[in-house]
């Protein structure tokens, strides 16, 4: 299994709405990450978790709240988000970096989130 | 910081010849890793390949290539005998420990 799953594939949702998004791999993988993308942009990190903590926040707003359940999963809460928060929101992992393993990332398809 | 910069926002092929991206990047790391991703439109990120600073040998993936010149910070992507389903924008990505840095991409079309 080589891939990372992500869910919903699309939310809409209203400004005073809480919802998650969901990201799942089984490929061992002890790093996940949030990226944000917008349209024709690269993906801008939000959230690094290192072995179910989180290692790197890119002073992400608090409406924003990650979550490492365990070593398979990795969750987005949203809540209060304003619509300029619509975006491509990307999960990836990556494996720890070895002599064969260069550590690149596996990424979802993404949920494309759109808040009115 | 370091910093990945594509100069080329957008560059037009004709299928079955070669076109080649440029990335160049700025780091005081010697060891890093470098790759280059490709996004379809409205599909996912997919790695095309990678790099690591301490090989010499610059990698090669079938009709993907890259021309990595370490003292230059330069890591231009060779694509041969370009397919439709090559159009997709690429981006060049730097990475040292967990942290991975995008250039801002090259949308390339592929003209029949």
């Amino acid at each position: 299994d080589t891939e990372v799953t992500q869910t919903p594939k699309h939310l809409v949702m209203g400004m005073t709405n809480k919802k998650s998004l969901k990201c799942e791999q089984h490929m061992g993988h002890r790093a996940m990450y949030w990226y944000k993308q917008k349209a024709k942009k690269p993906p801008e990190l939000m959230f690094v978790y290192s072995y179910e903590k989180l290692s790197i926040n890119e002073s992400v707003p608090s409406r924003f709240s990650p979550e490492c359940p365990n070593s398979s999963l990795l969750n987005l809460h949203l809540h209060a988000l304003q619509p300029e928060d619509s975006a491509l929101y990307l999960c990836a992992s990556s494996p720890p970096r070895t002599r064969a393993n260069t550590g690149e990332l596996f990424f979802g398809e993404g949920s494309r989130l759109t808040v009115l | 910081a370091q910093t990945v910069t594509q100069s080329q926002p957008e560059m037009s092929v004709q299928e079955a010849e070669t076109v080649t991206l440029s990335c160049t990047y700025d780091t005081s790391e010697n060891n890093y890793y470098l790759f280059w991703y490709k996004q379809p439109p409205s599909r996912q990120m997919i790695l095309v390949i990678r790099q690591e600073a301490y090989k010499q040998q610059n990698a090669t993936e079938n009709r993907f290539s890259v021309n990595f010149q370490k003292a230059a910070k330069s890591f231009s992507l060779k694509i041969s005998d370009s397919q439709l389903g090559d159009t997709a924008m690429y981006f060049c990505a730097f990475s040292d420990f967990n942290k991975f840095y995008f250039g801002s991409g090259t949308k390339l079309n592929v003209k029949p």
